[in-house]
């Protein structure tokens, strides 16, 4: 079955540093997304992206992130300039055309911020 | 602006036992849909069961099932013959149905269940 990659799985940075994670969404998805947890909290919605632009973002999306698809496959989330408070851990998703079948998620990039 | 909570932060199920989650939502809209994550401690999330609120009938997934009332907006999860591998975080999820453009998640605070042998 067609999966959802991340990669890193596990990133460490000192605040301040840009961090840019990556994902690759299922191949014939159109729809992309990205949403945080910090520890012990609930899933938070950052941005979507679709056809090439921003479809929708959080009041967490600020202009410190920014997303990018710079190939055909790959779905990039940057943080400019990190803070402690961007420790989490963030999930890519995507999603076909069919919306019964919900957003496939990957296995999520833990950010520490130090 | 949608919200979902989920009242019950932990529950616990003996082994071949049925458990209940409760979920809650509040919206406006008349076209959604709600799903049920797993999230077992590798973290990642997996879809559990999906309900399209235009359909009456409940959605069923082998031992998943759900209780979807519109009315009072209300979607609990039903776990039959509850096993060790169910030991997870379950969020509760609502989407607006899209019109146009991406269209989010939104996630309740998601509830512990363990299962005991």
């Amino acid at each position: 079955e067609p999966e959802v990659t991340q990669t890193p799985s596990h990133q460490v940075t000192q605040m301040g540093q840009e961090v840019i994670l990556r994902c690759v969404p299922i191949s014939n998805h159109l729809y992309f997304y990205w949403y945080r947890q910090i520890l012990g909290q609930k899933v938070e919605f950052l941005v979507s992206f679709y056809n090439n632009e921003i479809s929708e973002k959080s009041e967490i999306f600020d202009d410190q992130f920014s997303v990018e698809r710079p190939d055909g496959s790959n779905f990039t989330l940057k943080i400019r300039s990190t803070k402690l408070e961007d420790s989490a851990m963030y999930f890519c998703a995507s999603r076909g055309t069919r919306i019964r079948a919900g957003q496939y998620f990957g296995p999520g990039t833990r950010l520490t911020v130090t | 602006a949608q919200t979902v909570t989920q009242s019950q932060p932990e529950m616990s199920v003996q082994e071949a036992e049925t458990v209940t989650l409760s979920c809650t939502y509040d919206t406006s809209e008349s076209n959604y849909y709600l799903f049920w994550y797993k999230q077992p401690p590798s973290r990642q999330m997996i879809l559990v069961i999906r309900q399209e609120a235009y359909k009456q009938q409940n959605a069923t997934e082998n031992r998943f099932s759900v209780n979807f009332q519109k009315a009072a907006k209300s979607f609990s999860l039903k776990i039959s013959d509850s096993q060790l591998g169910d030991t997870a975080m379950y969020f509760c999820a609502f989407m607006k149905r899209p019109q146009t453009g991406a269209n989010n998640l939104f996630f309740g605070t998601g509830t512990r269940l363990t299962v005991i042998p």
